[in-house]
Order: structure tokens, then C-alpha cells, then sequence
């Protein structure tokens, strides 16, 4: 257990539609990071976000959001799904002298 | 920008020696690291290069040369187990944001 948790683990939903997953950092740690990473990709880093404040930006659509909250909970907003918008989505947490610790993932399936 | 190169695939017989080789371009980062990540799970820390040099964890060792933009991860005495995704990490300086390789795909055969 890396102590990141993300929910949901499973989510299927129709085009068009918008989705919020969610991630919970381990404790003690300021930094969240969202990846995306689809069929047989590598991971292609979304968004990151340091004590609330968006730290840094890679290759995210404009149709998708995140924020991180003062509990340092962090969440992804993906609105106008398309079906290439499915894919596991990952959440990272860290401190800046340690190494990432991933969580488990949320499978997204849009049909 | 950066940009971390590695092998795509890599095949290797149970209980031999392989090696991953990634080479980046990027400036200012903090040091080389390697996540392992099974079909469908999520990406685990193997091994981290702060310095120049080889750490050595285990079966696996991970090697780091700045001056040449290089390192390596070294898996010994292969087991089938280890047949999964290797990526290459490194942390940038000042944002601190993640950036991986692609990915290598280890096959490990009897």
C-alpha cells in the first residue's frame, strides 16, 4: 500500500459527459501529480500541484481541470469526455526529497 | 523541455543479467529514477541517482553519469516476476514535476 488512495477504481460513462476522480495524498506530502497513461503509453504527465497552488502544467486538454484543496486532497475534472479520453488516470504524491508514491489508478471508460 | 529516451522492448531468459538504458535531455534536475509497473497496476520506485555512480538495491543496481546524459538500470538473476514496465524518471529542479521515459517493456522467458 503506497498510502495514495484514488477513487474510483472503475469508472464507465457516455461521451459528452463529465467525470471528477479524486486523490488522496500520504500523508505528509505537498505535492500531488495527476498522469494520464493510455492502452500500452507511457505516462504522460497532466498536472501538478504544490500546497494548493498549481506548480506545474504538461500536456493537459483545456476541457480538463484539477485543483487541490486545503486538506491537500486533489481532484480531476474531465468534462466533454470523448473516447479517446479513455485510459488509467494516475495520481502521484510526493516531498521534494522523496520519490513519488503512486496510486492504484482510476480505469476510465468512456463509451 | 526534456525528453528521456529508452528502449521500447527488451526480451531476457530467466535468471540472466539485462540492462535498460535511458538517455535524457533536460537541464536542472535532480537526479534519475526507475518505477517498475505491472500490466494494469500502478508505477513502483525501484531505485533513485541523486550522484554520479551506482546504487545497487537488491537484485537491481541503477547507474547514473551526468557528463554523458545516461544511466542505466541493471536487473540480475532474472525471474519471471520481474516481466513488467520499466520507466525512467527524472525530477526538475525548481518545480520539482516528474517527467518519465516512455517505458520498456521487459519480457523475461524461460
Amino acid at each position: 500500500d503506497s498510502g495514495v488512495t484514488q477513487t474510483p477504481k472503475h469508472l464507465i460513462t457516455a461521451t459528452g459527459q463529465r467525470v471528477t476522480l479524486r486523490c488522496s495524498p500520504r500523508s505528509g506530502d505537498l505535492s500531488v501529480y495527476w498522469y494520464q497513461q493510455s492502452l500500452d503509453q507511457g505516462l504522460q504527465f497532466l498536472i501538478q500541484y504544490y500546497n494548493g497552488e498549481e506548480r506545474a502544467k504538461g500536456n493537459i486538454l483545456e476541457r480538463f481541470s484539477a485543483q487541490q484543496f486545503p486538506d491537500l486532497h486533489s481532484e480531476l475534472n474531465l468534462s466533454s469526455l470523448e473516447l479517446g479520453d479513455s485510459a488509467l488516470y494516475f495520481c502521484a504524491s510526493d516531498t521534494p526529497n522523496t520519490e513519488a508514491f503512486f496510486g492504484q489508478g482510476t480505469r476510465l471508460t468512456v463509451v | 523541455g526534456q525528453s528521456l529516451e529508452q528502449p521500447s522492448e527488451v526480451t531476457a531468459v530467466e535468471g540472466a543479467i539485462v540492462q535498460i538504458n535511458c538517455t535524457y535531455q533536460t537541464s536542472g534536475f535532480y537526479g534519475l529514477s526507475w518505477y517498475q509497473q505491472h500490466d494494469g497496476g500502478a508505477p513502483t520506485f525501484l531505485s533513485y541517482n541523486g550522484l554520479d555512480g551506482l546504487e545497487e538495491t537488491g537484485r537491481f543496481s541503477s547507474f547514473l553519469s551526468r557528463s554523458d546524459s545516461y544511466g542505466y538500470l541493471l536487473l540480475q538473476e532474472l525471474q519471471m516476476k520481474d516481466s513488467a514496465s520499466y520507466f525512467c524518471a527524472v525530477k526538475r529542479a525548481g518545480s520539482y514535476q516528474l517527467t518519465f521515459g516512455k517505458g520498456t517493456k521487459l519480457s523475461v522467458i524461460p
